[in-house]
């Protein structure tokens, strides 16, 4: 079965550049949207991203200025890379796989595979 | 951007009861509306797609409905298990997919 992983560093200075990696196994990368999600300690969830297997991509307006998003399909992975990050990006960051359907009220997305997370957080 | 709240922001319940968790939409979001289940230190999990659809291996205990601004998501039988804190998201706006804040249930 399809299986989601996280990897990356867990700690991050302030001001520098927060880089993840979701690794895909049992299954094809391509033919898929995946996406990115955060959640502060206590908090509840925010939509970082998604990034199609092609490497089109679409970014939250609130984080877009400091998100790029990348993917490779040779290595069946794809990464975060948030800049310039403060402890407010410090959070559990997820990845998961976007599922599409189409229903009467056309067509939609939900988040169906998710990795296990990974604490990031920000401090000197 | 799509605003969600759910209500109640959390809630206390004993086995077997009947739990009704409500989210509502800023704007109408059609059927949209998916729901997830998630426990301390795990992943969220997929239960509902759009608005109704019961995900592959969740119980059936669990049944979405609505449609437009109002959602429910009802738990038939409460069960120790369903311990957790419930999430709703929209996907009506494709270009910015938004949760509720999430409502937590305890088991008295």
């Amino acid at each position: 079965q399809v299986q989601l992983q996280e990897s990356g560093p867990g700690l991050v200075k302030p001001s520098e550049t927060l880089s993840l990696t979701c690794s895909v196994s049992g299954g094809s990368i391509s033919s898929y949207y995946w996406s990115w999600i955060r959640q502060p300690p206590g908090k509840g969830l925010e939509w970082i991203g998604y990034i199609y297997y092609s490497g089109s991509t679409n970014y939250n307006p609130s984080l877009k200025s400091r998100v790029t998003m990348s993917v490779d399909t040779s290595e069946n992975q794809f990464s975060l890379r948030l800049s310039s990050v403060t402890a407010a990006d410090t959070a559990v960051y997820f990845c998961a796989r976007d599922q599409g359907y189409i229903s009467s009220a056309g067509s939609g997305w939900y988040f169906d595979l998710w990795g296990r997370g990974t604490l990031v957080t920000v401090s000197s | 951007d799509i605003q969600m709240t759910q209500s109640p922001s959390s809630l206390s319940a004993y086995v077997g009861d009947r739990v009704t968790i409500t989210c509502r939409s800023s704007q109408n979001i059609g059927t949209h509306l998916h729901w997830y289940q998630q426990k301390p230190g795990r992943a969220p999990n997929l239960l509902i797609y759009a608005a109704s659809n019961l995900q592959s291996g969740v119980p059936a205990r669990f049944t979405g409905s609505g449609s437009g601004t109002t959602f429910t998501l009802t738990i038939s039988s409460l069960q120790r298990e369903d311990s957790a804190t419930y999430y709703c998201q929209q996907s009506r706006n494709t270009y910015m997919f938004t949760f509720g804040q999430g409502t937590r249930l305890e088991i008295k």
